[in-house]
């Protein structure tokens, strides 16, 4: 159980184009969920929170315009990084959190922008 | 601020040893503590999860919980090569389920 999927697990996009991360839970259903951002080598980032059906909280330096997540149900939620630059390359992770603050990860996306 | 504190490592332990893996956290009002085991380029993976003070066995894996020091650890037990990854301390305080993360340690097992 508590199976999570992401999609694309990899993506090359030039600069200034949009990209779309989505997170599915696929055997479970979950109110809330996390993006966060690793870069090489650095610990995880938190980017944001979600609540199913709410505007995503955003952590201190994350512009929102630019990294839109939009939290449609309880087994799917996307994240959207408009306008890519090189320095938005990054390894995004999203994860569903469960009962007593567990939360159950995706196997991540790797960014890549040219 | 609420802070979760590791040491980067990395910590080398051979083949069939103990290795012991530390995580402090500042919050007295925290009231679960998970580890996460993340290999390079993967997402973490939960490992083992504790709640009460005391100890809590999974295989090979025990974590310890000391909320009077504010401490919890893991320990793995028969180090094998496969339990080298980068090792996460996290920690909930509500219902909100955000967890505040240490930075991770680095575990290397030598053959």
């Amino acid at each position: 159980g508590a199976v999570v999927s992401q999609h694309p697990s990899w993506v090359i996009c030039k600069s200034g184009t949009s990209v779309k991360i989505e997170c599915r839970s696929l055997d479970f259903q979950a109110t809330t969920m996390f993006w966060y951002r690793q870069f090489p080598k650095q610990s995880l980032m938190l980017m944001a929170t979600s609540n199913e059906g709410s505007k995503a909280t955003y952590e201190q330096g994350v512009e929102k315009d630019k990294f839109l997540i939009n939290h449609a149900s309880l087994t799917l939620s996307t994240l959207t990084v408009t306008s890519a630059h090189p320095e938005d390359s990054s390894f995004y992770i999203c994860s569903w959190g469960r009962l007593d603050n567990e939360q159950f990860f995706g196997p991540g996306t790797r960014l890549t922008v040219l | 601020q609420k802070e979760v504190e590791q040491n980067s490592g990395p910590l080398s332990v051979p083949e069939g040893a103990i290795a012991s893996l530390n995580c402090t956290y500042s919050d007295r009002g925290s009231q679960s503590f998970f580890w996460y085991r993340q290999y390079s380029g993967k997402s973490p993976e939960l490992i083992m999860f504790i709640y009460s003070n005391g100890d809590k066995e999974d295989g090979r894996f025990t974590a310890q919980l000391n909320k009077a020091s504010q401490y919890v650890s893991l320990l793995i037990r028969d180090s094998q090569p496969s339990d080298s990854a980068t090792y996460l301390c996290a920690v909930g305080m509500d219902s909100n389920y955000q967890l505040i993360w240490g930075a991770g340690t680095k575990l290397i097992i030598k053959p």
